[in-house]
């Protein structure tokens, strides 16, 4: 039972470049979010899905694109990153009484 | 939409010392997270408390849901307690699954 997992760990782009980050939840939960935390900051919410087959914008969702593959899978894609995309980017997912459980985090970087 | 605000920023402990950590929130809530986040970047779930006390080891969480406040302590401390601590509270009231809203944490490091 591994929880919420995220993948790759780390990346590097140059801007202008596209990457999809995945992420896959064991916990058979509804909801799932995206996340990114800047330096000295709380997490802020870009995108989320409340159910397979819906997803819907956050706080900061500017430059992203999501996809809710199945209800484990939840991928999040820059289309043509910019330097200030370089954060690192957390996917989470809460139990129904609201309690959330994150991944381990993307940290992405972009030249 | 919800403010919440953690003090103090930045705290430097002497292993073994006691510490309280506070995050106020500015409307009603219905649940409220603790998570520390390591210095490796993990993020850590350490208390779910929307109201009243929980105690797990030498960590202890009081919210005040009246007063709009919750109250972290941490007792003992260890050099393994560094990192930051946030709270976070869900942007949705009445929502049992709100995206989170969080403070911008209180930096904890214990000195050996």
């Amino acid at each position: 039972n591994a929880g919420v997992t995220q993948t790759p760990k780390f990346q590097v782009l140059k801007t202008g470049q596209s990457m999809t980050l995945q992420c896959a939840q064991d916990m058979n939960h509804n909801s799932m979010y995206w996340y990114r935390q800047d330096p000295g900051m709380g997490l802020r919410l870009i995108y989320y899905s409340a159910s397979e087959g819906t997803t819907d914008k956050g706080e900061v969702p500017n430059g992203y694109n999501v996809s809710r593959l199945n209800k484990r899978e939840f991928s999040l894609r820059l289309e043509s990153a910019a330097p200030s995309q370089t954060s690192v980017y957390f996917c989470a997912t809460p139990t129904e009484g609201g309690e959330q459980y994150f991944g381990p985090g993307t940290r992405l970087t972009v030249t | 939409g919800i403010q919440v605000e953690q003090s103090p920023p930045d705290l430097i402990l002497q292993e073994g010392a006691n510490s309280t950590l506070r995050c106020n929130f500015s409307d009603s809530v219905n649940n409220l997270q603790w998570f520390h986040q390591n210095p490796w970047g993990q993020l850590i779930n350490l208390f779910y408390i929307p109201s009243g006390t929980k105690q797990n080891g030498r960590l202890s969480a009081t919210t005040v849901a009246t007063e709009r406040y919750s109250l972290l302590y941490i007792s003992s401390s260890q050099t393994t307690d560094s990192g930051v601590y946030f709270c976070a509270v869900p942007m949705n009231y009445g929502g049992s699954q709100g995206n989170l809203i969080f403070g911008k944490g209180t930096k904890l490091s214990v000195k050996p």
